[in-house]
């Protein structure tokens, strides 16, 4: 019964250093999302895929690029990070088919990034 | 500029009394809103969602009840139970989901 599972759960990175972070979920949904979560602030949107092998932009995708490696996993990566990236981030699934409806997402448990 | 405000950063209620979390939005084009609770150190999880075309919808101790022509939601909880502390986000989909900052409940024994 795992749902939306993320990995890795805390990560420490040097400013310039590249990482990629993975996502899977096993509920055979078709859309998948990166957020982030930073303080003061709700989840803002990083990137989305509405299906296998598309993607798009949300409200914040600079410093990102993500992949949808199948239907079961989405990973973002930061090419080369900085300060600015640290942030905790979510990634979620949904049946939804075009990425947004009524279907409510599904949400990993996060994983805390620290750029120093 | 942000979407969708929640204006009370926190919220203490006593155990046995209604706990009502408000959420402001501005754009009159969302078609569903949805309400996710979160702990700490977790993912959110849904809770209820209204489409915009209801301005009511129960789901056992939670209501959320829609104003349209205020563009303000609230989220009712009825009776409020010490579990039921936790991070609560009001969230509106669009061309995407916008979240609110969130409302910090505090239920007190």
């Amino acid at each position: 019964n795992a749902g939306v599972t993320q990995t890795p759960k805390f990560q420490v990175l040097k400013t310039g250093q590249s990482m990629t972070l993975q996502c899977a979920q096993d509920m055979n949904h078709n859309s998948m999302y990166w957020y982030r979560q930073d303080p003061g602030m709700g989840l803002r949107l990083i990137y989305y895929s509405a299906s296998e092998g598309t993607t798009d932009k949300g409200e914040v995708p600079n410093g990102y690029n993500v992949s949808r490696l199948n239907k079961r996993e989405f990973s973002l990566r930061l090419e080369s990070a900085a300060p600015s990236q640290t942030s905790v981030y979510f990634c979620a699934s949904s049946e939804a088919g075009t990425g947004w409806d009524e279907r409510p997402q599904h949400f990993g448990d996060g994983t805390r990034l620290s750029i120093l | 500029d942000q979407q969708v405000k929640q204006n009370s950063p926190s919220l203490s209620v006593q155990e046995g009394r209604i706990s009502i979390l408000n959420c402001d939005y501005t754009n009159s084009m969302f078609d569903y809103f949805l309400w996710y609770k979160k702990y700490p150190a977790e993912g959110p999880t849904f809770l209820i969602s209204i489409s915009s075309i209801k301005d009511k919808n129960e789901d056992g101790r939670f209501t959320v009840f829609l104003n349209k022509s205020a563009k303000h939601l609230s989220l009712h909880i009825v009776p409020s139970q010490p579990g039921d502390s936790a991070v609560y986000f009001c969230a509106a989909s669009g061309n995407q989901f916008y979240f609110g900052t969130g409302t910090s409940l505090t239920v007190i024994p």
